[in-house]
């Protein structure tokens, strides 16, 4: 367990819908990273946010967008669902932007039909 | 930027050794880290290498040469509960966001 939750679970949608993903990062951790990771994948990263504020961005069309709360969850939305951003949807949570050490949630696998 | 290769598949026999390579080209390093993700699961923290050398953890060992781009994980005394994928990933930019390989999947036999 590392402390980190993300919600839902699973979530299937329909093309063209929207989604929001939350997470709940590890006591005392600022910084909260997003991943997506396709079947047989690697992760990629989405984005950083740093105390409330976007930290670094990947390689990701601006449907996806995030926030980060004062206590420092987080939600991960996505517009326009296409069927390729069915996934599995990580969140990270570490100390600050800084510190090596990321722990990662159970994620969320999202199926877009 | 980052680019990260690792083989796609390996396959080992519960007691044995396997070595899992990982090779990166990467525009400034910040360190080599390897995280293990068993099925449905997130991955969990295994190693971070940032100095050349071996780094031993109990069954589990990481190598890292920097002039090389190259790393690898050693798993000693296999057990089937390390079937799982490996994941090699390296920081982009420094702190902890990382570009991840594709991710070994090791299957371990009797």
């Amino acid at each position: 367990e590392t402390g980190v939750t993300q919600s839902p679970t699973h979530l299937i949608k329909t093309r063209g819908q929207q989604v929001t993903l939350r997470c709940s990062s590890q006591s005392g951790h600022n910084t909260v990273s997003w991943y997506q990771q396709a079947l047989g994948q690697g992760p990629q990263f989405i984005f950083q946010y740093y105390r409330e504020e976007e930290n670094g961005r990947g390689n990701f069309p601006p449907r996806f967008s995030g926030l980060q709360f004062p206590n420092y969850s987080s939600e991960l939305n996505v517009n326009a669902l296409e069927l390729d951003d069915s996934a599995l949807y990580l969140c990270a949570s570490s100390p600050d932007s800084q510190n090596t050490e990321a722990f990662f949630g159970q994620g969320t696998r999202l199926t877009v039909v | 930027g980052q680019n990260i290769d690792q083989p796609t598949e390996m396959t080992a026999t519960e007691g044995a050794i396997v070595q899992i390579n990982c090779t990166y080209q990467t525009s400034g390093f910040n360190g080599l880290f390897w995280y293990q993700q068993h099925a449905g699961e997130a991955p969990t923290f295994l190693s971070y290498n940032v100095l050349d050398g071996l780094e031993e953890k109990g069954r589990f060992s990481s190598f890292l040469s920097r002039s090389k781009g190259y790393s690898y994980l050693l798993l000693k005394e296999l057990q089937m509960k390390d079937s799982a994928s490996y994941l090699c990933a390296a920081p982009t930019g420094g702190g902890n966001k990382l570009t991840f390989g594709t991710g070994t999947q090791l299957k371990v036999e009797l």
